[in-house]
């Protein structure tokens, strides 16, 4: 299996431009993360999906973030529009069962 | 905020020493889990501790787990540079869907 793929792996933008996140989980995966890394605030869980359907996004930021999951093989994430606080690393990750979770490689984002 | 937290921060030893690692957490858990992350790469799952389980080995790894003091450990023997990383302890909370991941503890390992 390839794992979980992210796209793309690195993303510079300007202020007020809108941004794009892609995911494509492991195949059979019925759980999909997205969280956000930074120094400050460590690892946060910005929403997750089962079976496509968004369970919980009380972690995103605001209203300039969305998620979705068309399709139990993939997912976006927009920020739109983007600012210098939204530079970090984003991950995705995929888990067959709540427990242990397979993380992509991550797109790290720098808003200038 | 529920999140595990590791401890100490940042490590640093010698190639064939052991590390051990701590994580405390607030509130009643399902399982911990432990996730090791290299520089600029994605998380990777290490091991998962149920809580009625109070130990687990895999390879040189051994985690215990205290649910009385909500605590557990991260126990890395006979260190090789290539388990330089950051350390993470996860915990998976009764009814709650959520991970809450702690801040990390970077590991050192000098040749």
């Amino acid at each position: 299996d390839a794992g979980v793929i992210q796209s793309p792996r690195h993303e510079v933008t300007e202020m007020g431009q809108e941004v794009t996140l892609r995911c494509k989980p492991i195949s059979g995966h019925d759980y999909l993360f997205w969280y956000r890394q930074t120094m400050m605030r460590g690892l946060e869980l910005l929403i997750y999906f089962n079976n496509n359907v968004p369970i919980d996004d009380s972690g995103m930021p605001e209203d300039r973030f969305s998620a979705k999951m068309p399709n139990a093989s993939f997912s976006t994430l927009k920020i739109q529009p983007s600012e210098p606080r939204d530079s970090a690393v984003y991950f995705c990750a995929s888990s067959a069962v709540l427990g242990t979770q397979y993380f992509g490689p991550g797109t790290r984002l720098l808003v200038l | 905020s529920q999140q595990g937290e590791e401890d100490p921060q940042a490590l640093s030893i010698q190639e064939g020493e052991n590390a051990t690692m701590n994580c405390s957490y607030k509130t009643s858990i399902n399982n911990l889990q432990w996730y090791r992350q290299n520089s600029g790469r994605g998380l990777v799952h290490l091991i998962l501790i149920r809580s009625n389980e109070r130990e687990k080995h895999s390879g040189r790894l051994r985690v215990t787990l205290d649910t009385s003091k909500k605590s557990s450990s991260l126990l890395i023997t006979a260190s090789r540079a290539a388990d330089t990383a950051s350390y993470f302890c996860a915990t998976d909370y009764y009814g709650n869907n959520r991970l809450a991941f702690g801040k990390g503890n970077q590991v050192v390992v000098i040749p």
